[in-house]
């Protein structure tokens, strides 16, 4: 079956130094990879997402990820963090295979909640 | 602006009760589905429909119902069969079963007395 394990439930760290949330998957076939954000009370917005290509990814407020095939991992890091990003991450996960039954089912990991201090 | 509306933002029901959440989506997009959020615990699929008129049960269904009468529209139903209905509650669509993104609405909050 298809998980998405996120390593850390809480990172705290200090503004202004770098910051990395863990995130492994399972999964025996080719998988698209997403990572969203959700401040307090609000629905999830997109950081970034992985479908196909390189494996440095790129996304919005700075932050980036990393595909990792052989180690089932997608990363997500940010070199220095602002007050602002105070939220909670969460990596997912789906499948890109046609005729699966499992395409266009969306499974998230526990989420990551990133305290930043002043 | 295009986008996902969930109403009512906050929502306060007596234990037994039926209560239906609302979804509307005006991004022209075939696939809706409803998860379930606590704390601890990510997010959970109730619900999914990739098409009118076309629904299937997602991880955690019982207790749960929904309709797909209008390409918009994808409300779901929380029943007097589901033991813990108290939670945050996630309306997501995307434009096709393909899931290469999923949009989110703003949830609603379910309290249950």
């Amino acid at each position: 079956a298809q998980s998405v394990t996120q390593l850390d439930s809480q990172v705290p760290v200090f503004e202004e130094a770098p910051v990395e949330l863990r995130c492994n998957y399972s999964s025996s076939v080719s998988v698209y990879l997403f990572w969203y954000v959700q401040y307090p009370n609000q629905g999830l917005q997109l950081l970034l997402k992985y479908l196909s290509g390189s494996t440095l990814v790129k996304g919005i407020n700075g932050f980036e990820a990393e595909f990792n095939k052989s180690q089932t991992s997608f990363h997500l890091r940010k070199p220095s963090v602002h007050i602002s990003d105070t939220a909670e991450y969460f990596c997912a996960v789906t499948y890109s295979s046609p005729g699966s039954s499992n395409t266009g089912k969306l499974i998230f990991g526990q989420g990551t909640t990133l305290q930043v201090k002043p | 602006d295009g986008g996902i509306t969930q109403s009512p933002k906050y929502l306060f029901r007596k234990e037994g009760q039926n209560v239906t959440l609302s979804c509307e989506q005006n991004l022209n997009h075939d696939a809706m589905y409803w998860y379930r959020q606590d704390p601890g615990q990510g997010l959970r699929l109730i619900y999914y429909s990739q098409i009118v008129n076309d629904f299937q049960k997602g991880d955690i269904a019982e207790g749960y119902s929904v309709s797909r009468e209008k390409k918009e529209s994808f409300p779901l139903t929380v029943t007097s069969a589901q033991k813990n209905p108290t939670a945050f509650y996630l309306c997501a669509s995307s434009i096709d079963r393909g899931y290469t993104e999923a949009f989110f609405g703003q949830g609603t909050r379910l309290t249950v007395v």
